[in-house]
């Protein structure tokens, strides 16, 4: 079963602020991605990236950066934080090469408020 | 881009009945996918099905693609189905989500 985790589970920053949210796959999956999930939305795809050293905006990337060190590794950040990015953070990999599932998953979450 | 409707919103069933998720999608996919996201948040894939039919345990998902919808069935519902059924749809994983129906289950 593939592993993803990500950190912190829960945050709680000032407008302004920075914030970077963390995400690990243990997994060996090329692709990862950050998505926000909000009432009234569903989850919406803020960055991914197809390898270590790729970033991609997604559908709404305004107000976020990404940062794809390894293959492990995928980083969300918010250089500056506003109260419109309080939400739940949900960090997904997936391969289609790799199986023929050709599905994503998901991380725990991280929910964050922006005050 | 791509858009995706699901419906209902949200559903109200008595343990034991049968319940129908639909999900329509806006242009020609690549790929249709179904998740549960259980009530404490956590998401776990239940189908990759870009076509035809697909049954695991309770679960059926049927696609068809010329139609552009999906649908999810769901068979003797039990209380521990509750929560809520995100359809997804697009290429080379870059899933676009639909709104989700959320399931109730009382006994």
């Amino acid at each position: 079963e593939a592993a993803v985790t990500q950190s912190p589970r829960n945050k709680v920053a000032v407008t302004g602020g920075k914030v970077t949210l963390s995400c690990n796959q243990t997994n060996n999956h090329n692709n990862m991605y950050w998505y926000r999930q909000d009432t009234g939305h569903g989850l919406r795809l803020i960055h991914y990236s197809y390898g270590a050293g790729s970033t991609e905006k997604g559908d709404i990337p305004d107000g976020y950066k990404a940062s794809r060190p390894s293959q492990e590794n995928f980083s969300l950040i918010l250089e500056l934080a506003t109260p419109s990015q309080t939400s739940v953070y949900f960090c997904a990999s997936g391969d289609p090469g790799q199986s023929s599932q050709n599905t994503l998953y998901f991380g725990a979450g991280t929910r964050l408020s922006v005050l | 881009g791509q858009q995706v409707q699901q419906s209902p919103a949200s559903l109200v069933l008595q343990e034991g009945e049968n319940a129908e998720l639909q999900c329509n999608f806006s242009t020609s996919l690549n790929s249709m996918q179904w998740f549960y996201q259980r009530p404490e948040g956590s998401l776990v894939s239940l189908f990759y099905n870009p076509s035809g039919t697909k049954q695991s345990g309770r679960l059926t998902s049927t696609t068809v693609i010329k139609e552009r919808r999906s649908s999810l069935h769901i068979s003797s519902s039990q209380i521990t189905d509750s929560g809520t059924y995100l359809c997804a749809t697009g290429g080379n994983n870059k899933l676009t989500f639909g709104q989700g129906t959320v399931l109730s289950v009382i006994p």
